[in-house]
């Protein structure tokens, strides 16, 4: 049973315009959230995280949305360029708990010029 | 330069051959992890270790063996008991690991089955 979901495997967005990746989960006491950024053959890289004591960061061209009441955060890039082309995980943890990270299985976004 | 060092970048192991990945840091990080990723699937933990000389499994550690006998290094056995273990392996890394600080990630090896 998953307990971080990401429902699209891909998504397909223009150059300039506005990139969402959506993200759910299951277990309420996930706290902590976050965006890592991938590309084929290499480690995901930290984009931006979130603690369930805000609704929103934002941090240059990427804000995160979490809404707990629904158990989703959305990743809002914009504008979206060629080289945020990538596949994006959401993670979850419940903070200071150990070691206890949840990932997502990932969205391939494509940004075409 | 900081960062996490994972090497071969490319494995291939024969049936019933234990084949040892590694893993370096110098971020001068307490915590370090072991992940599995395959394809369509988030990332999955197989061993992670708080501190020298200790280690934990994760939620997929059968087959595979660790040691942490220096604070820099993390080196993953998987073992011929793993069944299935064509997949990309990730290394990480965090300041500390209580406070789910985030994980600084090698550039993995992929591990693949002749």
């Amino acid at each position: 049973d998953q307990q971080v979901k990401q429902n699209s495997p891909s998504l397909s967005v223009q150059e300039g315009r506005i990139s969402i990746l959506n993200c759910d989960y299951t277990n309420s006491m996930f706290d902590y959230f976050l965006w890592y950024k991938k590309y084929p053959a290499e480690g995901p890289t930290f984009l931006i995280s979130i603690s369930s004591i805000k609704d929103k960061n934002e941090d240059g061209r990427f804000t995160v949305f979490l809404n707990k009441s629904a158990k989703h955060l959305s990743l809002h890039i914009v504008p979206s360029q060629p080289g945020d082309s990538a596949v994006y995980f959401c993670a979850a943890s419940v903070r200071n708990y150990g070691q206890n990270f949840v990932f997502g299985p990932g969205t391939r976004l494509s940004v075409l010029p | 330069d900081g960062g996490i060092t994972q090497s071969p970048k490319y494995l291939f192991r024969k049936e019933g051959q234990n084949v040892t990945l590694s893993c370096e840091q110098n971020l001068n990080h307490d915590a370090m992890y072991w992940y599995r990723q395959d394809p369509g699937q988030g990332l999955r933990l197989i061993y992670y270790s708080q501190i020298v000389n200790d280690f934990q499994k994760g939620d997929i550690a059968e087959g595979y063996s660790v040691s942490r006998e220096k604070k820099e290094s993390f080196p993953l056995t998987v073992t011929s008991a793993q069944k299935n273990p064509t997949a990309f392996y990730l290394c990480a890394s965090s300041l500390d690991g209580t406070t789910n600080e985030k994980l600084f990630f090698g550039s993995g090896t992929q591990l693949s089955v002749l």
